[in-house]
């Protein structure tokens, strides 16, 4: 059964950088045949999709308009993980973040969710 | 980026009762459409994919239908556990979007 474990900081300071950790269990990051996403939701947004990672033979990545240029996102082969790096935060980016699973069945498997709240 | 437009925003049911929602899509999304429940303080969980495919465990009083722009996630007889929001979503095109939801609450 695969699982996604979420780890990071709940208060971040705009201007600074938020980080999350989505540790994988029960299937390798690297799988052919998987995406690996980060997903936000707010009140003024709603669930919007930021950014995914996934290996073919190689890695690669892409992000949504949004965020582009500001977000990050690197796989772990070795701890079987995959993080999320956004930097210059506001307040806008204020938000549930999960991790999250794509296969053909589209948003499978699901973080538990980390509240993210960005102030000074 | 396809806009996803959910009807109602809130549907007020009595246990028994079915449930119909709609999602439209901005544009064709062929059958690559899904569908997700959240409840208070949990991530949402895949109820159907590919417009019509029920998630693995998921009970068969729910059940969707579509293609192309319109889609409809059908609740056959609510229970108690089905009061939540729903969400339809899209994997045809980049960006993946979501729908603003649907709450189906108690009457």
């Amino acid at each position: 059964q695969v699982q996604l474990q979420q780890s990071g900081p709940r208060l971040v300071r705009p201007s600074q950088t938020l980080s999350l950790t989505c540790a994988i269990s029960g299937v390798s990051v690297s799988s052919n045949s998987v995406t690996w996403t980060w997903i936000r939701q707010s009140p003024s947004r709603g669930l919007e999709w930021l950014g995914r990672t996934h290996y073919r033979s190689q890695w690669y990545d892409d992000y949504a308009e949004s965020v582009r240029g500001r977000m990050t996102i690197n796989a772990d082969t070795s701890k079987n993980q995959f993080s999320l790096q956004l930097n210059s935060v506001t307040p806008e980016d204020t938000a549930v973040y999960y991790c999250a699973r794509e296969t053909v069945h589209a948003f499978d498997v699901w973080g538990q969710g980390t509240v993210v709240t960005v102030s000074s | 980026e396809i806009v996803l437009t959910q009807s109602p925003a809130t549907l007020s049911l009595s246990p028994g009762e079915r449930a119909s929602l709609s999602c439209r899509a901005s544009q064709s999304v062929s059958r690559y459409l899904a569908w997700y429940q959240q409840k208070p303080g949990q991530a949402p969980r895949l109820l159907i994919y590919e417009a019509s495919n029920r998630a693995t465990g998921i009970p068969a009083r729910f059940s969707g239908s579509g293609s192309g722009t319109d889609f409809t996630l059908t609740i056959s007889s609510l229970e108690p556990e089905d009061f939540a929001v729903y969400y339809c979503q899209q994997r045809n095109n980049w960006p993946r979007t979501f729908g603003q939801g649907t709450k189906v609450e108690v009457k």
